[in-house]
C-alpha cells in the first residue's frame, strides 16, 4: 500500500467548473499536508498547505482535511485551462527529529475550454 | 538567489560514469532535500540536509548515492557507476523550516545511456 494515494486520472473538467482532487494517506502520525501544481516538463510548485482538521481557502483554491478519514482534498474553483497540470498531494510525519514529506503520484488535470 | 537553482538541467552520460548535479538553495533556507522523479510518479525522498549535515539519507537506492552540503548551502549530489535505472529528474528544494512546505528547483534530468 501506498503512503500517499491518488487516482492518476486523467480528471476532465469543463471551463468554469469546480474540480476536485482527493488523495488518501496511511500513516495516521501525518501532521502536514500538502499540494503542489506541476506542469508538463517543469517542477512543483507548492499551491496549498493544510494542518488542521477543516476547511482552508486561498483564492479559488479550497483544501479540505479529514484526519479521521485519513482525506485530503483540492476544490479548485472556477477551473482555467491554465490550471491544467499535474496535482501532487503530499503528507508529512514527523520522524527523527524532523518532517519527512511522501508524495503521492498525482492526478492529472484537464480543463476543457 | 531568489530560487532554488539546479546544474545542469540536462545531464547525459555513459552507463558507468560518474556524476555530479548542484544544488544551490534559497538564501537562508537551512533545509535542503533531494528527491527522484521518474516519468508518472510522484517525487521520491532520498536524502534531507538540516545545515551542513545529512539528517536522514535513508532514501539513497544504494552505497552508489552520495550527496555533501559542506558550507550548509550548496549541495551536490553525487552518483557513481552510474546505471540507466538512475535516469531520471533529480529535484533539489529547501525550505525554511522543516514543516513548511518547499520550493523546488527546476530539476536535472539525467539520462544514462
Amino acid at each position: 500500500q501506498k503512503e500517499v494515494e491518488q487516482n492518476s486520472g486523467p480528471l476532465s473538467v469543463p471551463e468554469g467548473a469546480i474540480a476536485s482532487l482527493n488523495c488518501t494517506y496511511s500513516d495516521r502520525g501525518s501532521q502536514s499536508f500538502f499540494w503542489y501544481r506541476q506542469y508538463s516538463g517543469k517542477s512543483p510548485e507548492l499551491i496549498m498547505s493544510i494542518y488542521s482538521n477543516g476547511d482552508k481557502e486561498d483564492g479559488r483554491f479550497t483544501a479540505q482535511l479529514n484526519k479521521a478519514s485519513q482525506y485530503v482534498s483540492l476544490l479548485i474553483r472556477d477551473s482555467q485551462p491554465s490550471d491544467s497540470a499535474t496535482y501532487l498531494c503530499a503528507a508529512g510525519v514527523y520522524s527523527g527529529g524532523y518532517q519527512k514529506v511522501t508524495f503521492g503520484t498525482g492526478t492529472k488535470l484537464q480543463v476543457i475550454p | 538567489g531568489a530560487g532554488v537553482s539546479q546544474t545542469p538541467s540536462n545531464k547525459v552520460t555513459e552507463k558507468g560514469k560518474y556524476v555530479e548535479l548542484r544544488c544551490d538553495p534559497i538564501s537562508g533556507h537551512t533545509a535542503l532535500y533531494w528527491y527522484r522523479q521518474s516519468l508518472g510518479q510522484g517525487p521520491e525522498f532520498l536524502i534531507y540536509f538540516q545545515g551542513t549535515g545529512a539528517a536522514d539519507d535513508s532514501g539513497l537506492p544504494n552505497d552508489r548515492f552520495f550527496a555533501v552540503r559542506p558550507e550548509g548551502s550548496v549541495s551536490t549530489l553525487k552518483i557513481q557507476r552510474t546505471e540507466r535505472g538512475d535516469s531520471a529528474v533529480y529535484l533539489c528544494a529547501s525550505s525554511l523550516q522543516d514543516n513548511y512546505g518547499y520550493t523546488f528547483g527546476s530539476g536535472t534530468r539525467l539520462t544514462v545511456v
